[in-house]
């Protein structure tokens, strides 16, 4: 069975840029979740999405924004970019209750 | 906000070893999950303990949570070398809050 696919794995923006990061779950995973993860913060949790609507969200600012599709792919924005947004984005999902799947992540560097 | 501290942040230990991590929340969770992350790798989901007092076992690891839900650990008998990467415990209230991390260093 395929696991979390997170796309690009490698990514470079300028500052004030935007940048969208797509996530692929496995099969039959309605829940998805996205983590920021820096050697300053650890690791930290974005927000969830279940069946389409937003079930729960983080600490971070309003320029973090995701969606999920009917096919249960989510993808997450981030708008106006600052340096201090370099970090490996983590994607998870998991079919309900359990622990979660994560993929190999998005390492995003702002220049 | 709900705080998830881990210790120790390191732990160097001979193969062979034992090795515990520590985690402790500023608030009740209801349940409590550990990830594995390896150099370079992305975090691998080893468990959940929901109950309060739970104590699981798989193979040389042994979870617990603490009877006030507000603290588990995690205990390695005798580490081998693929026991190297970093623990993490991840306490949930509505949200996931992840502890620092401990970073297992096994040396041969």
């Amino acid at each position: 069975k395929a696991g979390v696919t997170q796309t690009p794995r490698y990514l470079i923006k300028t500052r004030g840029q935007q940048v969208t990061l797509s996530c692929s779950p496995i099969s039959g995973h309605r829940s998805v979740s996205w983590y920021q993860q820096t050697p300053g913060q650890g690791l930290q949790f974005l927000f969830e999405y279940f069946s389409e609507t937003q079930r729960n969200k983080g600490n971070f600012p309003g320029r973090f924004s995701g969606r999920q599709f009917s096919n249960s792919r989510s993808e997450m924005n981030v708008s106006t970019l600052e340096l201090g947004d370099s970090a490996l984005y983590l994607c998870a999902s998991s079919p309900g209750q359990d622990g979660y799947t994560f993929g190999s992540g998005t390492r995003l560097t702002v220049v | 906000g709900q705080q998830v501290m881990q210790i120790p942040q390191y732990q160097h230990v001979q193969e062979g070893e034992d090795f515990t991590t520590y985690c402790n929340s500023s608030t009740t969770l209801s349940n409590i999950q550990w990830y594995k992350q390896r150099p370079g790798g992305h975090p691998v989901f080893l468990i959940q303990l929901v109950k309060s007092g739970e104590v699981k076992k798989q193979k040389r690891l042994t979870f617990q949570f603490g009877e006030a839900k507000k603290n588990s650990s995690l205990h390695i008998t005798a580490t081998q070398t693929t026991d190297v990467g970093t623990y993490f415990c991840a306490g949930f209230v509505y949200i996931p809050t992840f502890g620092r991390g401990t970073s297992l260093i096994v040396h041969p």
